[in-house]
């Protein structure tokens, strides 16, 4: 399967704050990675789908100005979380898909708590 | 129509028995059934998939049934072990470059009990 790796892997800030996660393919480079939001105790929603030199595509529900996405490379996506609330302390997890299938690989997490 | 039905909740079984996970979809797009395992604080790892060609497909002590005409797959794990306790999703999409977006069912907490 694909390596992907996330950073930072814990976030702490204060409510207000902006807080950039990044997703990095590690041997793969893929034109398209997703962001998830994971609750405690419950399944993965898909916020966006990112697309390397363009826009990303967002689910119906989620502000796509609260949470930023740029797909810079065909290795790094980054999500940003502006002005940052407890609300939106979650796990956010992104992935990228391979293969003849399309399947796709999940990084380790990110949780962000908003105080 | 994007919902995959996932079943139990959650579910205890003893050591050396089959854990069985079932799912339904509706969605007779979908051609791409895959099944994750997530441990806390980690994301989730993909364990099998499967397409609708075959009706089982089987890896090591992990086995997809899947019925195409009842629209309906089940995860078995035979011989479940203390390290298998975790949470498990099913998954569908399809495999349309562009559209292969991953619905989940809503998990299986499963524990292992010696």
């Amino acid at each position: 399967g694909a390596v992907v790796s996330q950073h930072p892997s814990r976030v702490i800030c204060k409510s207000g704050t902006s807080v950039k996660i990044e997703c990095r393919s590690l041997d793969f480079q893929a034109t398209t990675m997703f962001w998830y939001r994971q609750f405690p105790k419950q399944s993965l929603m898909l916020m966006a789908t990112s697309n390397e030199g363009s826009k990303a595509t967002y689910e119906q529900g989620v502000e796509k100005d609260k949470f930023l996405i740029n797909h810079a490379s065909l290795t790094l996506s980054t999500l940003t979380v502006t002005s940052a609330h407890p609300e939106d302390s979650s796990f956010y997890i992104c992935s990228l898909s391979r293969g003849s299938y399309n399947e796709q690989f999940f990084g380790p997490g990110t949780r962000l708590t908003v105080l | 129509q994007q919902q995959v039905k996932q079943s139990p909740q959650s579910l205890i079984v003893q050591k050396g028995g089959i854990s069985i996970i079932n799912c339904a979809y509706e969605n007779t797009a979908f051609d791409y059934f895959p099944w994750y395992q997530q441990f806390p604080g980690k994301g989730p790892a993909l364990l099998i998939a499967i397409r609708p060609d075959v009706s089982e497909k089987k890896e090591g002590r992990f086995t997809i049934s899947f019925n195409k005409s009842a629209k309906q797959f089940s995860l078995h794990i035979m011989d479940s072990q203390p390290g298998d306790s975790a949470t498990y999703f099913c998954a569908a999409s399809t495999t349309n470059f562009g559209n292969e977006k991953l619905t989940f069912g809503t998990g299986t907490r499963l524990t292992i009990i010696p």
